[in-house]
């Protein structure tokens, strides 16, 4: 089966940081690029950012909420993706997804989530 | 950034019913739209790709049309599995955004 799984997420305090891991097991991990999608309580979709491929030189980008604070990188002798976030703000609480990229299907498949807090 | 802009955001609906999810792109995004449902607690799974190409496995009921930047999702006629939230979502290029979603609950 295509699957991934996240883990890492838990209680952190304001400014602190936190590594989420994404593991992939299924499919060809190395030539896919994953991304990180989150979700407030109660609130849609917001997508975090991306690593590409080592064919597309393991580019990364990010939404401008979460630039210069996240950063998305990846193992492939692993099949882990992880999602390192620092400075972290009440706002970045949320449930944190990782997926994979099929440039001609779009998001799939998806984590079960992982829940990320920020509080005091 | 590419704004994708979903409508209603609260859809009530009956058990047999045909009903109509819309979202519109901000700019041309071609065919790479993607509708997902998802169902509390869980998450998204992807319905319809290239704005009407049904993934394996997804009911027939399930279909998707495109009209320029306007997309759309329908259901035939609803069954109680169907009730959940539905997100539009386009992947042309970066920042990858979705719609506010479309809460589809029972009337």
């Amino acid at each position: 089966d295509v699957q991934l799984v996240e883990s890492g997420g838990g209680l952190v305090q304001p400014g602190g940081s936190l590594k989420l891991s994404c593991g992939a097991s299924g499919f060809t991990f190395s030539d896919s690029a994953v991304h990180w999608v989150r979700q407030a309580s109660g609130k849609g979709l917001e997508w975090v950012g991306r690593v590409r491929s080592k064919l597309n030189d393991y580019e990364t980008a990010y939404t401008a909420s979460v630039k210069g604070r996240f950063t998305v990188s990846r193992d492939d002798s692993k099949n882990t993706a992880y999602l390192q976030m620092n400075s972290l703000k009440s706002e970045d609480t949320a449930v944190y997804y990782c997926t994979r990229l099929d440039p001609s299907k779009g998001f799939d498949p998806w984590g079960q989530g992982i829940l990320v807090t920020v509080s005091s | 950034d590419i704004q994708m802009t979903q409508s209603p955001s609260t859809l009530s609906a009956s058990v047999g019913d045909r009903v109509t999810i819309t979202c519109r792109a901000s700019q041309s995004i071609s065919i790479w739209l993607a509708w997902y449902q998802q169902k509390p607690g869980k998450a998204p799974k992807l319905l319809i790709y290239k704005a009407s190409t049904l993934e394996s496995g997804v009911p027939s009921r399930f279909s998707g049309s495109r009209s320029g930047t306007e997309f759309t999702l329908t259901i035939s006629s609803l069954q109680p599995d169907d009730f959940a939230t539905y997100y539009c979502q386009q992947y042309n290029s970066y920042s990858y955004s979705f719609g506010q979603g479309t809460k589809l609950e029972i009337k």
